[in-house]
């Protein structure tokens, strides 16, 4: 059973551009979640998604980024115009039910020059 | 405000003896409380969780301990692998139906060989 799918592993986008991260959860798996790392922190939650849902987007910054989960293919977070602060380790991570354990994926590495 | 706080940052233990990692948390309201094991450049993989009903839980070489009136828990890893050198992040929830896990910043545990 494949785990929880990451691409790209790695991207560099220059400010202003847009960033597009791809999340493909386990299978069997209807819930999303998406985290970030900034350097030598501790993950932060953004934002909680069920298929063609968000739950909670309570971590989520106001502006420039977005989450969606449709209902077929991968959970895609979007940041637009992006500036050096979005550089981080951005983690999704899935289950199967909301009380069910969140299955990490390996995460997407961003870097804005 | 970390409401989740790791207080050491790295921990060092010779091969065989007793891993201890402590975590205090400030929200009186957590009742749901995980460990992660994360290997640089990999996601967060889950080790154990507990319940606030519960003092302590038990999985092969890992053990969950949670006091509730102090607001601390500890995991306690015997015997102590080389393998299990990694950080360490503990994390917390309002409840299991909810998804926003809150992580602390997370502590590097190097095992001595």
């Amino acid at each position: 059973n494949a785990g929880v799918m990451q691409n790209p592993r790695h991207l560099v986008r220059r400010r202003g551009q847009e960033a597009r991260l791809r999340c493909s959860p386990m299978k069997g798996h209807s819930h999303v979640y998406w985290y970030r790392q900034l350097p030598e922190e501790g993950l932060k939650f953004m934002v909680y998604l069920q298929k063609e849902n968000i739950i909670d987007e309570s971590g989520m910054p106001k502006e420039r980024f977005s989450a969606e989960f449709p209902k077929e293919g991968p959970s895609i977070l979007r940041i637009q115009q992006v500036v050096r602060g979005d550089s981080a380790a951005y983690f999704c991570a899935s289950s199967r039910g909301v009380e069910e354990t969140q299955y990490f994926g390996p995460g997407t590495r961003l870097l804005v020059l | 405000d970390q409401q989740v706080k790791q207080n050491s940052p790295s921990l060092s233990v010779q091969e065989g003896r007793i891993s201890i990692l402590n975590c205090d948390y400030t929200n009186s309201m957590f009742d749901y409380f995980l460990w992660y094991k994360k290997y640089p450049a990999e996601g967060p993989t889950f080790l154990i969780s507990i319940s606030s009903i519960k003092d302590k839980n038990e999985d092969g070489r890992f053990t969950v301990f949670l006091n509730k009136s102090a607001k601390h828990l500890s995991l306690h890893i015997v015997p102590s692998q080389p393998g299990d050198s990694a950080v360490y992040f503990c994390a917390a929830s309002m409840s299991r139906s909810q998804g926003n896990l809150i992580f602390g910043k997370g502590t590097k545990l190097s095992v001595k060989p």
